[in-house]
């Protein structure tokens, strides 16, 4: 079955740190590939997005992901994490050309201590 | 920025009993989503509803569920004959298409709680 797969539940890191957060996807077409992120008490904001072109793929709030076909991988990066990165992060899959369904991974909590 | 706004924030239903999910997606978009997250389990799709109509929806989606945009800015999900496993947080979402530059905005969503 289709699936995506995110490596950590939960990770907890220090200001400066940096972060990379791992997903797998397991379509075998074309994909549309998506990060979102979730503020306490706030709404899924997409963080960034990949459709085609360059694999490395810049977001917004300093985040990037690297988009490696080879591995069915989409992993999320930041260089030195401040403590407002503190979030649920989800990575989510549409399979071009069937609908526009997103499937999401089972997210990753990171939190950034002070 | 525009956001997609949903009501209520928490709802608390005897089970048995019909609940109506609303959602004002973003004003001038076109397409429109339900999805769920069980406690502790992934965000699943739900439905997708496009020019007054449902363009896709998954397994979870039978005959309990509906969708409406009853006018030009609400979209409602109904769930008739709740059930204690419906107890899910509900998003809604809305994008301006379905082409490469048009990703989904999600509201805040709704607790649905089931006793």
């Amino acid at each position: 079955a289709q699936s995506v797969s995110q490596h950590n539940h939960h990770v907890i890191l220090s200001e400066a740190a940096s972060l990379e957060l791992g997903c797998n996807y397991s379509y075998g077409g074309t994909v549309n590939l998506f990060w979102y992120v979730q503020y306490p008490g706030q709404h899924l904001q997409l963080l960034l997005k990949y459709f085609s072109g360059d694999p490395l793929v810049k977001g917004i709030k300093g985040f990037e992901a690297e988009f490696i076909k080879s591995k069915f991988s989409f992993n999320l990066r930041k260089p030195s994490v401040q403590w407002s990165d503190t979030a649920e992060y989800f990575c989510a899959v549409i399979l071009r050309g069937a609908g526009n369904k997103l499937t999401f991974g089972g997210g990753t909590r990171v939190l950034v201590k002070p | 920025e525009p956001e997609v706004t949903q009501t209520p924030s928490h709802q608390v239903t005897q089970m048995g009993q019909e609940v109506i999910l609303r959602c004002v997606p973003i004003s001038n978009h076109l397409y429109f989503y339900w999805y769920r997250q069980i406690l502790g389990q992934k965000v699943e799709f739900l439905v997708s509803f496009y020019n007054n109509e449902i363009s896709e929806k998954s397994e979870i989606f039978d005959d309990q569920f509906s969708v409406e945009r009853p006018d030009g800015s609400n979209f409602t999900l109904k769930i008739r004959s709740t059930k204690l496993e419906d107890s899910a947080m509900y998003f809604c979402a809305s994008s301006a298409g379905v082409q490469n530059n048009q990703p989904q905005h999600f509201g805040d969503g709704t607790r649905l709680s089931i006793l």
